[in-house]
């Protein structure tokens, strides 16, 4: 079966660092990018960034580069999202998924088909 | 305010058929592909619709996508309780060079 596991829920204080994972199996890691996706408490989604595990060639949207890192660990078929220094406006649920996607030619195809069960982030003095 | 604009909500009766809209422009839905994802309360997106009108292995043929233009449309025929969720509509943008989402649409099956 085809799956991302993500990591459990966190409860962190502002200015704490912390990085959550995102575990595939049942497909050859390398051959799909994975994106992250923050869905804010009764809010819609948002696209973060994506990775691409070969290389661990990375894809930020400008909403979220420089707030967060991704990267990813091929041998272990993992990929993280990390924090250096949390904010209150960080608490969410954020979810992996598989990229399915790729660009022909000026149009490009994006289709998340595989997702993760989410990790809630809560941030909290 | 996200890149892509949809309808916060739509409701139908059971039975009936419903369209999702969702609009963007030039560098997101008019030169790239667009999917759908339905979130089931308290659960992860699940992908409906990619490539505008693809539907996944498993999907039934009750959900359908369409797009012209910088629009398109999600449709849902035979509503059923078990519909009610949000849906997204999701594509690239290619100015931003960054994946792009609607702010949802909540569909309640009356």
């Amino acid at each position: 079966e085809v799956q991302l596991v993500q990591s459990g829920a966190e409860v962190k204080e502002p200015g704490e660092s912390l990085r959550i994972s995102c575990e595939g199996s049942g497909y050859s890691f390398t051959n799909y990018w994975i994106t992250w996706v923050r869905q804010m408490p009764g809010k819609g989604l948002e696209w973060m960034g994506k990775i691409d595990p070969r290389d661990s060639y990375t894809n930020y949207s400008p909403s979220f580069q420089g707030h967060v890192t991704i990267s990813a660990d091929k041998s272990i078929s993992t990929a993280f999202l990390q924090w250096s220094s949390l904010k209150a406006s960080d608490t969410a649920m954020y979810y992996c998924a598989r990229h399915a996607g790729y660009c022909a030619g000026a149009s490009c195809h994006i289709a998340m088909d595989v997702w993760g069960q989410g990790t809630t982030v809560t941030v909290s003095s | 305010q996200s890149v892509l604009t949809q309808p916060p909500s739509v409701s139908a009766a059971p039975g009936q058929k419903v369209t999702i809209s969702c609009s963007g422009s030039s560098s997101n839905m008019g030169s790239n592909y667009v999917s759908w994802y339905q979130q089931l309360p308290g659960t992860a997106p699940k992908l409906l619709i990619y490539d505008n009108n693809k539907r996944p292995s498993g999907i039934p043929d009750r959900f359908s996508g369409s797009k012209s233009g910088t629009s398109a449309t999600l449709g849902i025929t035979g509503l059923q309780t078990g519909d009610e969720a949000d849906y997204y509509c999701g594509t690239w943008d290619s100015s931003l060079s960054a994946g792009v989402f609607g702010g949802g649409t909540k569909l309640t099956v009356l």
